[in-house]
Protein backbone atom coordinates (compact mmCIF):
# COMPACT_ATOMS: atom_id res chain seq x y z
CA UNK A 1 0.00 0.00 0.00
CA UNK A 2 1.38 3.31 -0.78
CA UNK A 3 1.90 5.78 1.56
CA UNK A 4 -0.36 8.65 0.65
CA UNK A 5 -2.75 7.73 -2.22
CA UNK A 6 -5.02 9.54 -4.44
CA UNK A 7 -6.21 7.14 -7.28
CA UNK A 8 -8.96 9.22 -9.06
CA UNK A 9 -8.29 10.04 -12.47
CA UNK A 10 -9.00 13.76 -14.11
CA UNK A 11 -12.15 15.58 -12.41
CA UNK A 12 -14.13 17.70 -14.53
CA UNK A 13 -16.81 19.83 -13.15
CA UNK A 14 -19.12 22.50 -14.07
CA UNK A 15 -18.48 26.20 -12.92
CA UNK A 16 -20.58 26.38 -9.46
CA UNK A 17 -21.08 22.86 -8.71
CA UNK A 18 -18.57 21.02 -5.82
CA UNK A 19 -15.52 19.46 -6.68
CA UNK A 20 -14.68 16.81 -4.30
CA UNK A 21 -11.45 14.95 -4.01
CA UNK A 22 -9.88 12.19 -1.59
CA UNK A 23 -6.79 10.77 0.00
CA UNK A 24 -6.09 7.86 2.04
CA UNK A 25 -3.01 7.14 4.01
CA UNK A 26 -1.36 4.11 5.30
CA UNK A 27 0.01 5.06 8.93
CA UNK A 28 -2.11 5.23 11.61
CA UNK A 29 -0.07 7.18 13.41
CA UNK A 30 -0.03 10.32 11.00
CA UNK A 31 -0.63 13.83 12.80
CA UNK A 32 -0.88 16.17 10.21
CA UNK A 33 -2.63 16.42 7.10
CA UNK A 34 -2.46 19.05 4.52
CA UNK A 35 -3.85 20.00 0.71
CA UNK A 36 -1.61 21.92 -1.93
CA UNK A 37 -2.95 23.24 -5.26
CA UNK A 38 -0.08 22.85 -8.03
CA UNK A 39 -0.88 25.11 -11.28
CA UNK A 40 0.62 24.24 -14.53
CA UNK A 41 4.71 24.53 -14.21
CA UNK A 42 4.12 26.42 -10.87
CA UNK A 43 5.22 24.90 -7.16
CA UNK A 44 2.43 23.81 -4.77
CA UNK A 45 0.95 26.05 -2.70
CA UNK A 46 -1.13 25.07 0.47
CA UNK A 47 -4.31 25.37 0.56
CA UNK A 48 -5.63 23.51 3.88
CA UNK A 49 -4.23 21.91 7.29
CA UNK A 50 -6.11 19.59 8.95
CA UNK A 51 -5.16 17.92 12.35
CA UNK A 52 -8.27 16.55 14.14
CA UNK A 53 -10.82 14.79 13.10
CA UNK A 54 -13.89 16.44 11.54
CA UNK A 55 -14.17 19.30 9.20
CA UNK A 56 -12.63 22.36 8.76
CA UNK A 57 -13.41 25.15 6.48
CA UNK A 58 -11.90 28.54 4.67
CA UNK A 59 -13.68 30.11 2.38
CA UNK A 60 -14.94 27.59 -0.37
CA UNK A 61 -12.44 25.24 0.15
CA UNK A 62 -13.51 22.11 3.35
CA UNK A 63 -11.36 19.70 4.44
CA UNK A 64 -12.70 16.26 6.21
CA UNK A 65 -10.09 14.19 8.31
CA UNK A 66 -11.16 10.77 9.69
CA UNK A 67 -8.59 9.01 11.27
CA UNK A 68 -10.11 5.80 12.41
CA UNK A 69 -10.99 5.11 8.29
CA UNK A 70 -7.54 7.20 7.45
CA UNK A 71 -8.99 9.26 4.60
CA UNK A 72 -9.02 12.93 4.09
CA UNK A 73 -11.55 14.78 1.66
CA UNK A 74 -11.36 18.13 -0.11
CA UNK A 75 -14.60 19.83 -1.14
CA UNK A 76 -14.40 22.98 -2.93
CA UNK A 77 -18.02 24.90 -3.62
CA UNK A 78 -18.78 27.01 -5.98
CA UNK A 79 -15.94 25.57 -8.44
CA UNK A 80 -14.29 28.52 -10.59
CA UNK A 81 -11.91 28.63 -13.70
CA UNK A 82 -9.58 29.35 -11.46
CA UNK A 83 -9.80 26.61 -9.50
CA UNK A 84 -8.34 24.35 -12.72
CA UNK A 85 -4.91 22.94 -11.09
CA UNK A 86 -3.76 19.53 -9.67
CA UNK A 87 -4.50 19.21 -6.11
CA UNK A 88 -2.05 17.00 -3.46
CA UNK A 89 -2.61 15.87 -0.44
CA UNK A 90 0.34 15.48 1.75
CA UNK A 91 0.36 13.50 5.61
CA UNK A 92 3.07 14.06 8.20
CA UNK A 93 3.88 11.05 10.23
CA UNK A 94 4.03 10.07 13.86
CA UNK A 95 4.57 12.78 16.02
CA UNK A 96 7.90 13.55 15.89
CA UNK A 97 8.34 12.40 12.39
CA UNK A 98 9.61 14.53 10.25
CA UNK A 99 8.65 13.27 6.91
CA UNK A 100 6.15 14.90 4.52
CA UNK A 101 4.64 12.65 1.72
CA UNK A 102 2.56 13.47 -0.80
CA UNK A 103 0.04 11.29 -2.93
CA UNK A 104 0.23 11.82 -6.54
CA UNK A 105 -2.18 14.10 -7.16
CA UNK A 106 -5.73 14.76 -8.65
CA UNK A 107 -6.16 17.47 -11.83
CA UNK A 108 -9.16 19.30 -11.58
CA UNK A 109 -10.87 21.05 -14.27
CA UNK A 110 -13.67 23.18 -14.00
CA UNK A 111 -15.92 24.19 -17.14
CA UNK A 112 -16.85 27.65 -17.78
CA UNK B 1 7.95 36.31 7.39
CA UNK B 2 9.57 33.79 6.02
CA UNK B 3 11.05 33.59 2.71
CA UNK B 4 12.48 30.75 0.77
CA UNK B 5 15.16 31.00 -2.93
CA UNK B 6 15.90 28.53 -4.86
CA UNK B 7 17.97 28.58 -8.45
CA UNK B 8 18.11 28.59 -10.61
CA UNK B 9 14.69 28.34 -11.96
CA UNK B 10 15.80 26.25 -15.09
CA UNK B 11 18.79 24.48 -16.46
CA UNK B 12 19.98 22.28 -19.04
CA UNK B 13 22.48 19.94 -18.32
CA UNK B 14 24.54 17.37 -20.47
CA UNK B 15 24.32 13.61 -19.45
CA UNK B 16 27.38 12.99 -17.37
CA UNK B 17 27.99 16.74 -16.03
CA UNK B 18 27.52 17.66 -12.01
CA UNK B 19 25.01 19.56 -10.74
CA UNK B 20 24.89 21.49 -7.48
CA UNK B 21 21.07 23.10 -6.65
CA UNK B 22 20.61 25.62 -3.69
CA UNK B 23 18.18 26.67 -1.63
CA UNK B 24 18.31 29.43 1.13
CA UNK B 25 15.48 30.16 3.79
CA UNK B 26 14.82 33.87 5.12
CA UNK B 27 12.90 34.41 8.52
CA UNK B 28 13.16 31.17 10.63
CA UNK B 29 15.07 29.46 12.74
CA UNK B 30 16.30 25.51 12.76
CA UNK B 31 13.42 24.52 10.17
CA UNK B 32 13.32 21.22 8.26
CA UNK B 33 14.40 21.34 4.98
CA UNK B 34 13.05 19.39 2.15
CA UNK B 35 14.01 18.26 -1.56
CA UNK B 36 11.38 16.47 -3.59
CA UNK B 37 11.19 15.88 -7.35
CA UNK B 38 8.54 16.25 -9.78
CA UNK B 39 9.00 13.75 -12.88
CA UNK B 40 6.54 15.04 -16.18
CA UNK B 41 3.24 14.15 -14.98
CA UNK B 42 3.76 12.68 -11.93
CA UNK B 43 3.76 13.10 -8.10
CA UNK B 44 6.12 14.66 -5.50
CA UNK B 45 8.66 11.99 -5.11
CA UNK B 46 10.75 12.80 -1.02
CA UNK B 47 14.53 13.15 -2.10
CA UNK B 48 16.21 14.04 1.12
CA UNK B 49 14.90 15.69 4.54
CA UNK B 50 16.87 16.96 7.02
CA UNK B 51 16.00 18.57 10.61
CA UNK B 52 19.72 20.13 11.12
CA UNK B 53 22.76 21.08 10.13
CA UNK B 54 24.83 18.35 8.97
CA UNK B 55 21.54 15.99 9.25
CA UNK B 56 20.23 14.33 6.00
CA UNK B 57 17.84 11.87 5.91
CA UNK B 58 17.43 9.77 2.69
CA UNK B 59 14.46 8.41 0.80
CA UNK B 60 16.02 6.78 -2.35
CA UNK B 61 19.01 5.76 -3.03
CA UNK B 62 20.53 7.17 -6.30
CA UNK B 63 22.81 9.19 -7.96
CA UNK B 64 22.13 12.42 -5.84
CA UNK B 65 23.41 13.51 -2.49
CA UNK B 66 22.32 16.52 -0.29
CA UNK B 67 24.33 18.48 2.24
CA UNK B 68 23.51 21.35 4.68
CA UNK B 69 26.33 23.68 5.59
CA UNK B 70 24.44 25.94 7.54
CA UNK B 71 20.93 26.47 9.31
CA UNK B 72 19.29 27.86 6.17
CA UNK B 73 20.68 26.38 3.49
CA UNK B 74 19.86 23.21 1.46
CA UNK B 75 22.15 21.72 -1.70
CA UNK B 76 21.39 19.21 -4.14
CA UNK B 77 24.31 17.76 -5.91
CA UNK B 78 25.37 15.09 -8.41
CA UNK B 79 28.79 13.93 -9.75
CA UNK B 80 27.27 12.78 -12.99
CA UNK B 81 23.83 13.53 -14.07
CA UNK B 82 21.87 10.51 -15.92
CA UNK B 83 18.97 11.40 -18.75
CA UNK B 84 16.15 10.04 -15.44
CA UNK B 85 17.38 12.65 -13.64
CA UNK B 86 15.37 15.30 -15.56
CA UNK B 87 12.14 16.58 -13.71
CA UNK B 88 11.40 19.63 -11.50
CA UNK B 89 12.88 19.94 -8.39
CA UNK B 90 11.39 21.45 -4.86
CA UNK B 91 13.06 22.64 -1.92
CA UNK B 92 10.82 23.01 1.19
CA UNK B 93 10.77 24.38 4.75
CA UNK B 94 8.75 23.67 7.49
CA UNK B 95 8.94 24.33 11.39
CA UNK B 96 8.77 20.54 12.66
CA UNK B 97 5.49 18.41 11.64
CA UNK B 98 3.65 21.47 10.42
CA UNK B 99 2.62 22.63 6.74
CA UNK B 100 5.70 23.17 4.63
CA UNK B 101 6.47 25.77 1.98
CA UNK B 102 7.70 25.51 -1.18
CA UNK B 103 10.48 27.22 -3.59
CA UNK B 104 9.67 28.02 -6.80
CA UNK B 105 11.45 25.43 -7.85
CA UNK B 106 14.33 24.47 -10.96
CA UNK B 107 13.04 22.67 -13.60
CA UNK B 108 16.22 20.64 -14.69
CA UNK B 109 16.40 18.86 -18.24
CA UNK B 110 19.24 16.33 -18.84
CA UNK B 111 20.28 16.15 -22.64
Amino acid sequence: QKEVEQNSGPLSVPEGAIASLNCTYSDRGSQSFFWYRQYSGKSPELIMSIYSNGDKEDGRFTAQLNKASQYVSLLIRDSQPSDSATYLCAVNGRYGNNRLAFGKGNQVVVIP
Amino acid sequence: SQTIHQWPATLVQPVGSPLSLECTVEGTSNPNLYWYRQAAGRGLQLLFYSVGIGQISSEVPQNLSASRPQDRQFILSSKKLLLSDSGFYLCAWSVRPTEAFFGQGTRLTVV
